[in-house]
């Protein structure tokens, strides 16, 4: 059973430049989160899709964005890069359509690095 | 709110010693806790997770007990290995939608 698979695995962006990072989630999950995480932040939640709805933001700002397809894969885009938007981006999916008493199953992540 | 507070790190353990890594959480109303641990390079993996209250959720000889009245859910292993280091994250989930939220990590490494 494929895992959860991130698409690039490492980036390499200039300030300015726009970014989208691809996720596919497990077969038949349908809930797709996506996380930021930083030495000095730790794992910070970005937000949550589910059936192509976004039913859960955190607090980042607007140039952060998602959107989920039908088959149940992600994207996340940032736009005008700056150079704290360094960081691991982790996808997890999960069976659970509310509650989160399944548990996530996390991709490897896509390593973004801003110069 | 929300939060997971967890022990601060890096801890260094000797091979075959007692692991315990202290977790606890503050939630609106009833959360289901994990322990996920992250290998250098990787993403975050389900260690073990435990849904309501007195439950233990028990993996590849480590366990964690919810305890409601302490609110608490700490991490143990009666004896670690050099393939236990790792990064250890606790984590809860509310019913009320699908965010969890992390702990900031604890760091371990065992050595031979």
């Amino acid at each position: 059973k494929a895992g959860v698979t991130q698409t690039p695995r490492y980036l390499i962006k200039t300030r300015g430049q726009q970014v989208t990072l691809s996720c596919s989630p497990i077969s038949g999950h349908r809930s797709v989160s996506w996380y930021q995480q930083t030495p000095g932040q730790g794992l910070q939640f970005l937000f949550e899709y589910f059936s192509e709805t976004q039913r859960n933001k955190g607090n980042f700002p607007g140039r952060f964005s998602g959107r989920q397809f039908s088959n149940s894969r992600s994207e996340m885009n940032v736009s005008t890069l700056e150079l704290g938007d360094s960081a691991l981006y982790l996808c997890a999916s999960s069976l659970a359509d509310a509650g989160g008493g399944y548990g996530y199953t996390f991709g490897s992540g896509t390593r973004l690095t801003v110069v | 709110g929300n939060s997971v507070t967890q022990m601060e790190g890096p801890v260094t353990l000797s091979e075959e010693a007692f692991l315990t890594i202290n977790c606890t959480y503050t939630a609106t109303g009833y959360p289901s806790l994990f322990w996920y641990v992250q290998y250098p390079g990787e993403g975050l993996q389900l260690l073990l997770k435990a849904t309501k209250a007195d439950d233990k959720g028990s993996n590849k000889g480590f366990e964690a007990t919810y305890r409601k009245e302490t609110t608490s859910f700490h991490l143990e292993k009666g004896s670690v290995q050099v393939s236990d280091s790792a990064v250890y994250f606790c984590a809860l989930s509310i019913n009320t939608g699908n965010q969890f939220y992390f702990g900031t990590g604890t760091s371990l490494t065992v050595i031979p």
